[in-house]
């Protein structure tokens, strides 16, 4: 396909579990992005890949949460027992290569309830 | 820290009108970037702007980037429902890396 591909697209997980959520993206971007949107509100960075090296992973809010792209290509966002305040639209992005000031292109998004 | 604000937070406003939203940031930057997301859907780009004085057009959308002011403007001319949907801006500090968003503008055009 010619966009980013995220799935799944819902995801509903009891307290405790662990989730992992795939994102593919455009062919050829070497930049790749994790955010997390609450409802209602922005998205907020979690973590950046170019290539398969993650070069920013500031914004991940517990040691929970794990992120890798180890051939380049697709990345899994993982969450490790998961609490009720992990629930939200988690989105990835991928451009074409950092510093060249293009836009992120975004997938549809992973909806994540947990109960 | 960065922060990047935008007003107003949700626009009610009738098919045919003008209007202006803004999107302020605390930090110095050259590159910023507008999307819209419609409901359930993912963010689609609307403009990039990558110097001050920057202006962008698209149909009934403008956007201009101020960044000694750190303000950008959206301006939707003549609004029709078509255009209802949520706007966020979002800054680049570290050219091409995160991006920082602005909480969003839901707008909502009426008949």
């Amino acid at each position: 396909g010619a966009g980013v591909s995220q799935s799944p697209r819902y995801k509903v997980a009891k307290r405790g579990q662990d989730v992992a959520l795939r994102c593919d993206p455009i062919s050829g971007h070497v930049s790749l992005f994790w955010y997390q949107q609450a409802l209602g509100q922005g998205p907020e960075f979690l973590t950046y890949f170019q290539n398969e090296a993650q070069l920013d992973k500031s914004g991940l809010p517990s040691d929970r949460f794990f992120a890798e792209r180890p051939e380049g290509s697709v990345s899994t966002l993982k969450i490790q027992r998961t609490q009720q305040e992990d629930s939200a639209v988690y989105l990835c992005a991928s451009s074409l290569r950092q510093g060249w000031s293009q836009p992120q292109h975004f997938g549809d998004g992973t909806r994540l309830s947990i109960l | 820290e960065l922060k990047v604000e935008q007003n107003p937070l949700f626009l009610s406003m009738q098919e045919g009108k003008n209007y202006t939203i803004y999107c302020n940031y605390s930090t110095t930057s050259d590159r910023l970037y507008w999307y819209r997301q419609d409901p359930g859907k993912s963010l689609e780009s609307l403009f990039v702007l990558l110097s001050n004085g920057a202006v962008k057009q698209e149909g009934r959308l403008m956007a201009s980037l101020d960044t000694k002011a750190r303000l950008s403007t959206l301006h939707i001319t003549a609004a029709v429902h078509d255009l209802s949907a949520t706007y966020f801006c979002a800054v680049d500090i570290n050219a091409g890396n995160m991006l920082t968003f602005g909480g969003g503008t839901r707008l909502m055009v009426k008949p």
